[in-house]
């Protein structure tokens, strides 16, 4: 069964970048019909995309956080990693990393990590 | 950008009741559209894409409609187990894909 697992510093500074890397286990990242995508939720809001990769390493951003964020791919450790620049405490969030599986019915956001709560502050 | 409405914000629904939970959006989807269930400290659970496809393992008692810009979940007869925040989603005009803000299931 395919797992997501993030990973990364839970503590951020203002105006540092915050970065997280995805494990994908029980599967290829590598697989035609997939996207990995990184979702954020304030706490006790709702979900915002943040953008999503290929296995190729073409990126779709969210034109809100295009400016600050950058989606990669590392086919060989079969992880995807978020960097988010110049983060504010508007930047608190769970951050999910997610498996967008293309199907002939539509985009399935089946697979999610458990989350990780980063926390800007100083 | 596609917006995404929620209503109610809050439902509360005595067990073995139907709930319906709607969804508009700001233009025609299609039926690029999903739902999802999420429970406190836990990651969003995919219930149905398509507008009305159950997702794997899903009961039943779960359904979606619509087509456009007008959406229901509805929850035949309400479990205990069901009480959680349920978001929908488009996927039709991305990026960005866009979330409702969610409806809130209680149990009266």
């Amino acid at each position: 069964q395919l797992q997501l697992q993030e990973s990364g510093p839970g503590l951020v500074k203002p105006s540092e970048t915050l970065s997280l890397t995805c494990t994908v286990s029980g599967g290829s990242i590598s697989s035609n019909d997939d996207y990995w995508a990184w979702i954020r939720q304030p706490p006790g809001k709702g979900l915002e995309w943040i953008g999503s990769v290929y296995y190729s390493g073409s990126t779709f951003y969210n034109l809100s956080l295009k400016s600050r964020v950058t989606i990669s791919v590392d086919t060989s450790k079969n992880q995807f990693s978020l960097n988010l620049s110049s983060v504010t405490a508007a930047d608190t969030a769970v951050y999910y990393c997610v498996r967008e599986s293309t199907t002939p019915i539509g985009i399935q956001l089946e697979n999610w990590g458990r989350g990780t709560l980063v926390t800007v502050s100083s | 950008e596609i917006v995404m409405t929620q209503s109610p914000a809050t439902l509360s629904v005595s067990p073995g009741e139907r709930a319906t939970l709607s969804c508009r959006a700001s233009q025609s989807v299609s039926r690029n559209l999903a739902w999802y269930q999420q429970k406190p400290g836990q990651a969003p659970r995919l219930l149905i894409y398509g507008a009305s496809t159950r997702a794997t393992g899903i009961p039943a008692r779960f359904s979606g409609s619509g087509s456009g810009t007008e959406f229901t979940l509805t929850i035949s007869s309400l479990q205990f187990e069901d009480v959680a925040v349920y978001f929908c989603h488009q996927y039709n005009n991305w990026p960005p894909h866009t979330f409702g803000q969610g409806t809130k299931l209680e149990i009266k």
